[in-house]
């Protein structure tokens, strides 16, 4: 199926450890996003890249890094995990958000 | 920052019901967006809106973008239990210097008693 496609689905940590999340879409799209969300807190923009080549800070980009490796992958690296940052993290891409979001399944994160 | 509000933040319905809700803003959006979250799942674009006023239905639901583009509704008539999960609006506008952003609201958890 066409679409957004993030791994892992779950990954356990222990704090202090790095890991990068990899997302993949494969609708040409120009702009992806990392979000987070935690319960009550709805979905929090981390960081965003409106097209290849760039990368900006979004709401809660603290503790993260991005790379936008080429117009189809967009990856998410914690280099010291944190336990705050036990969380759902959600990948999206669009066109324009004019038309909104296509988003991934998410990778459900646990640092312990 | 942008703020959506949503509302209300859960509710718990009798099979059967008509559910209702709704999203505000102080800020004027050129598009307004209904996502569904399943357990387990990314949100999924259940409806959009890009003109003031507009109405639109989707099976048993219909969503409307406020006239003064600052607010909108969805309503789902005759719930099933597939129906349950987090319902995110989002709101779409053009920011000075950082190009269109989509604003998303907290989100309306819907359960439904069987």
């Amino acid at each position: 199926n066409a679409g957004v496609t993030q791994t892992p689905k779950f990954q356990v940590l222990k704090t202090g450890q790095s890991m990068t999340l990899q997302c993949a879409q494969d609708m040409n799209h120009n702009s992806m996003y990392w979000y987070r969300q935690d319960p009550g807190m709805g979905l929090r923009l981390i960081y965003y890249s409106a097209s290849e080549g760039t990368t900006d800070k979004g709401e809660v980009p603290n503790g993260y890094n991005v790379s936008r490796l080429n117009k189809r992958e967009f990856s998410l690296r914690l280099e010291s995990a944190a336990p705050s940052q036990t969380s759902v993290y959600f990948c999206a891409s669009s066109i324009t958000g004019f038309y909104g979001y296509t988003f991934g399944s998410g990778t459900r994160l646990t640092v312990v | 920052g942008q703020q959506l509000n949503q509302s209300p933040q859960s509710m718990f319905i009798q099979e059967g019901e008509d559910v209702s809700m709704n999203c505000t803003s102080s800020s004027i959006f050129n598009t307004w967006l209904w996502y569904k979250q399943d357990p387990g799942e990314g949100p999924v674009l259940l409806i959009a809106l890009y003109k003031a006023g507009e109405l639109t239905s989707n099976g048993r639901l219909t969503a409307q973008f406020g006239i003064t583009r600052k607010d909108s509704f969805l309503n789902i008539s005759a719930s099933i239990p597939s129906d349950v999960g987090i319902y995110f609006c989002a709101g779409h506008l053009y920011v000075y210097n950082q190009g269109g952003k989509l604003i998303f609201g907290q989100g309306t958890e819907l359960s439904v008693k069987p």
